[in-house]
């Protein structure tokens, strides 16, 4: 149980284009989502939270325009990268959290390239 | 501020031994505490789980302890295998509905 999908794995862009990633809690209904990135050897980065059907809450930094957070349902949050630029490639993991309130389980992350 | 910092950032051992891994926090009272694995390239994977009221967590191999006047919690690996190598991190939440905190991590390699 508790299992989280990520789609896509990988993907490489052109600058400028805009880029989603999917995350989908697979069997278990995820009240909130946690978006990440993480770059070579360095810890988890937290980028935001959303809760099911309400807006997303970013961290300090984090441009709320830049990155486009969709959380429509319980088993679906979406991270879009607008105007995509190199210094955005990096590994971006998504994690969820169930009604019980307390562990997050991670998706298999997204890394994301942009040329 | 609050700042959670794990052992040493690289950990060594030998096939076998029991490794056993730093997590310290400071300016923090969490609710419960997590141990996350992770791999290269991949997300990381829930291990366990240990609330504030709680000293002591085992799974298998594994093994948690929490410490709230000391403000630490330490993860043991007994009988340590080399597929063991990986790298570790614990996540503090300070309520039961909050965002966790991560550390660093400590990356473990366990050597045949």
């Amino acid at each position: 149980g508790a299992v989280v999908s990520q789609h896509p794995s990988r993907v490489i862009c052109k600058s400028g284009t805009s880029v989603k990633i999917e995350c989908r809690s697979l069997d278990f209904q995820a009240t909130t989502m946690f978006w990440y990135r993480q770059f070579p050897k360095q810890s988890l980065m937290l980028m935001a939270t959303s809760n099911e059907g309400s807006k997303a809450t970013y961290e300090q930094g984090v441009e709320k325009d830049k990155f486009l957070i969709n959380h429509a349902s319980l088993t679906l949050s979406t991270l879009t990268v607008t105007s995509a630029h190199p210094e955005d490639s990096s590994f971006y993991i998504c994690s969820a959290r169930g009604t019980s309130g307390e562990t997050q389980y991670f998706g298999p992350g997204t890394r994301l390239l942009v040329l | 501020s609050q700042k959670i910092e794990q052992n040493s950032e690289a950990l060594n051992i030998q096939e076998g031994k029991t490794a056993t891994l730093t997590c310290n926090y400071t300016n923090y009272s969490p609710a419960y505490l997590q141990w996350y694995r992770q791999d290269p390239g991949r997300g990381p994977v829930f291990l366990l789980l240990i609330r504030e009221n709680e000293k002591e967590k085992r799974k298998e191999r594994l093994k948690v302890t929490f410490d709230t006047t000391l403000k630490q919690s330490l993860f043991h690996i007994t009988a340590s295998q080399p597929a063991d190598s990986a790298t570790y991190l614990c996540a503090l939440a300070n309520t039961n509905a909050g965002k966790s905190t991560f550390g660093d991590g400590t990356t473990l390699t366990v050597k045949p």
